[in-house]
């Protein structure tokens, strides 16, 4: 079966600290990962996406994720966090024929 | 900017009512879904619709049906509400490049 794992359910780093967010996915072909956030009382906002190309790919708010196929993981990255990160976090695989495939959301605490 | 509109932000219902979530594009996509948001769970796809009066059940329907009767408007009913079916509900339109979803913000839902 297809899944999207998120091993972490939260992540504390401190302002200024780079911070990692962890993905790893098991898709059958090519897959599609994207990163999605979500504010508080708010949806779940589009940060970026890997579909072919370079592994190491950037998105808003300075974020950057690193595909990396023999470890089937796509992380997200930040050099230097900020306490306006502070958010839920979803990797996601969207290679199926409209059918998403969500992790289970990591929280991102940025200590100030 | 891609506009995705849920009426309602919170709603409190009774077990056993019936139940109506609209949402509502701005951009004649094809591509709308209901998804359901559960701590723990991440999201899950409830319903999916593909075209006007076009429906395909994701991976927990049941308990809902839909109702796409304008291209623009996707309608997720609770027939009969039950307290198991707290939780908050996602409408997700999927963009004309087929890669990213945008989300609208979410209503929040508790069944007493």
């Amino acid at each position: 079966a297809q899944s999207v794992a998120q091993p972490e359910d939260q992540v504390n780093v401190a302002e200024g600290n780079p911070l990692t967010v962890k993905c790893t996915y098991s898709v059958s072909g090519n897959p599609y990962l994207f990163w999605y956030v979500q504010y508080p009382n708010r949806g779940l906002q589009f940060l970026l996406k890997y579909i072919t190309g370079d592994n190491l790919v950037k998105g808003s708010y300075g974020f950057e994720a690193e595909f990396n196929k023999s470890q089937t993981s796509f992380h997200l990255k930040k050099p230097s966090a900020l306490v306006s990160d502070s958010a839920l976090y979803f990797c996601a695989d969207g290679s199926g024929t409209y059918k998403y495939i969500f992790g289970t959301g990591t929280r991102l605490k940025v200590l100030a | 900017d891609v506009k995705v509109t849920q009426s309602s932000r919170y709603l409190v219902k009774r077990t056993g009512e019936k139940v109506f979530l609209e949402c509502v594009q701005d951009m004649d996509h094809e591509n709308m879904f209901w998804y359901r948001q559960d701590p723990g769970l991440g999201l899950r796809l409830i319903y999916f619709s593909y075209d006007v009066k076009m429906k395909e059940k994701g991976d927990i329907p049941e308990g809902y049906s839909v109702s796409r009767e304008k291209k623009e408007r996707f309608s997720l009913i609770l027939e009969s509400a039950s307290t198991n079916q707290t939780s908050m509900y996602l409408c997700a339109i999927l963009g004309r490049r087929g890669e990213k979803l945008f989300f609208g913000s979410g209503t929040q839902l508790s069944v007493l």
